[in-house]
């Protein structure tokens, strides 16, 4: 069956850096693009990045562009998510989700059960 | 601040049936993209619940259905379950900001 499994998170200093990492089984990785969400405590769904099946492709949200770097290694079959200069309000459960249906802009089709990032001092 | 609004919240008794809407604009539902639906139950991860307008994935009941007209999409909950209590997301395509974009999400109730 399909999973994806996040590690990574934790409590981390505003400025600071954290790298997640999302590991995937149960399909064929690298047929598929993969997005981040992210959650804030009590707040709802905020889409984050995405990246296409080979790589070649990535887009970011504004509120990360230029902070965050998204990337994937089809032979280990993760992705990654790099954070740089985090702030407060990059607090959040972060979730990482295959891209299904065919086309750019089919659902997400299959969620892990994300990894929380604080950031605080 | 997303570019889906959703009610923040509907409720409705045990069998009753209830819609969530979902309104966005020329650059996102109206430009023709699709809307999915998510389900997430509490202290859990998101469910896709419906995908491509009206679609259901295998395994999620009937009593869900969705539609969409325009710049909007509903969602509708017939005979309402007390395990169908969970807050719901719609979400698309918006060109405007060539990203990805969730609704405001609301919470079902079931009396």
């Amino acid at each position: 069956q399909v999973q994806l499994v996040e590690s990574g998170g934790g409590v981390v200093q505003p400025g600071r850096s954290l790298r997640l990492s999302c590991a995937a089984s149960g399909f064929t990785f690298s047929n598929y693009g993969v997005h981040w969400v992210r959650q804030a405590p009590g707040k709802g769904l905020e889409w984050v990045t995405i990246i296409w099946y080979d790589g070649s492709n990535k887009y970011y949200a504004d509120s990360v562009k230029g902070r965050f770097t998204i990337s994937r290694d089809n032979s280990k079959n993760t992705l990654y998510l790099q954070m740089n200069s985090l702030r407060a309000e990059d607090t959040a459960v972060y979730y990482c989700a295959r891209l299904g249906g065919t086309g750019t802009t089919g659902p997400l089709d299959y969620w892990g059960q994300g990894t929380l990032v604080t950031v605080s001092s | 601040q997303s570019v889906l609004t959703q009610p923040p919240s509907v409720s409705g008794a045990p069998g009753q049936r209830v819609t969530i809407s979902c309104t966005g604009s020329s650059s996102n539902i109206g430009a023709g993209y699709d809307v999915h639906w998510y389900q997430q139950l509490p202290g859990t991860a998101p469910k896709l619940l419906i995908y491509g307008n009206t679609n259901r994935p295998s395994g999620v009941p009937d009593r869900f259905s969705g539609s969409k007209s325009g710049t909007s999409a509903s969602l509708a909950i017939t005979g309402l379950q007390a395990e169908d209590e969970a807050d719901y997301y719609c979400q698309s395509y918006d060109s405007s900001l060539s990203g990805y974009v969730f609704g405001t999400g609301t919470k079902v109730t079931v009396l």
